[in-house]
């Protein structure tokens, strides 16, 4: 299986920081990520796909980047809707599989 | 308005076995690949895998692939999980995402996208 790795595990954040999470896959995935956003008790949400396409009525804040093993989200302006946790997943090979999360948490 | 509502959750004992409906409306169901995605309590999500349009390709993770059978009836709008030899590992909240498979080059590259998620189904085994 294709590991995905985020870092950090956790980030404490203030209202209107530039917040940056990465994803890294343990092989070569292209562009082929997606980015979830879980909000607490929630389903997850999409964001991101094929590694930097913002999807329909997705902020302008959210931006993704990167490609092979190494992917970037980035959150600008950062708001206290946008508390959360952050799931990247890869779906290059089969199975798809998701990397841990990152947890957005005010300071 | 698209809706995906699982049933079928509960609290079943160890060794036996439960099965999971993701009933589908307000897109057209036989259009899109669907999957499941779970949630063990306090943890990350879990591809489990997907099934396409017509189920002639039902791709599963290998860990769980001799314990969940994925299925779908186009006719009644619904999606399936049957799951056996349930074990405390299986305890999670069960999620059916609607899968969207794009080839944006028309053969080879596509874009993957599950962009309508139900509220989830929680399972708890437990004796």
């Amino acid at each position: 299986n294709t590991v995905m790795t985020q870092s950090p595990t956790s980030m404490f954040i203030s209202v209107g920081d530039r917040v940056t999470m990465n994803c890294k896959a343990s092989q070569n995935v292209g562009t082929n990520v997606d980015w979830y956003q879980q909000k607490t008790g929630q389903s997850p949400k999409l964001l991101i796909y094929g590694a930097s396409n913002r999807y329909t009525g997705v902020p302008d804040r959210f931006t993704g980047s990167g490609s092979g093993t190494d992917f970037t989200l980035t959150i600008s302006n950062m708001q206290a809707e946008d508390l959360a946790v952050y799931y990247c997943l890869q779906y290059n090979y089969n199975p798809r599989t998701f990397g841990g999360g990152t947890k957005l948490e005010l300071k | 308005e698209v809706k995906l509502v699982e049933s079928g959750g509960g609290l079943v004992q160890p060794g036996r076995s439960l099965k999971l409906s993701c009933a589908a409306s307000g897109f057209s169901f036989n259009d899109y690949w669907m999957g499941w995605v779970r949630q063990a309590p306090g943890k990350g999500l879990e591809w489990i895998g997907e099934i396409n349009q017509d189920s002639s390709t039902i791709n599963y993770t290998p860990s769980l692939k001799d314990k969940f059978t994925i299925s779908r009836d186009n006719a009644q709008n619904t999606l399936y999980l049957q799951m056996s030899k349930l074990g405390s590992e299986d305890t999670a909240i069960y999620y059916c995402a609607r899968a969207l498979i794009y080839y944006y080059d028309g053969y080879y590259h596509y874009y993957y996208v599950m962009d309508a998620w139900g509220q989830g189904a929680s399972v708890t085994v437990s004796s």
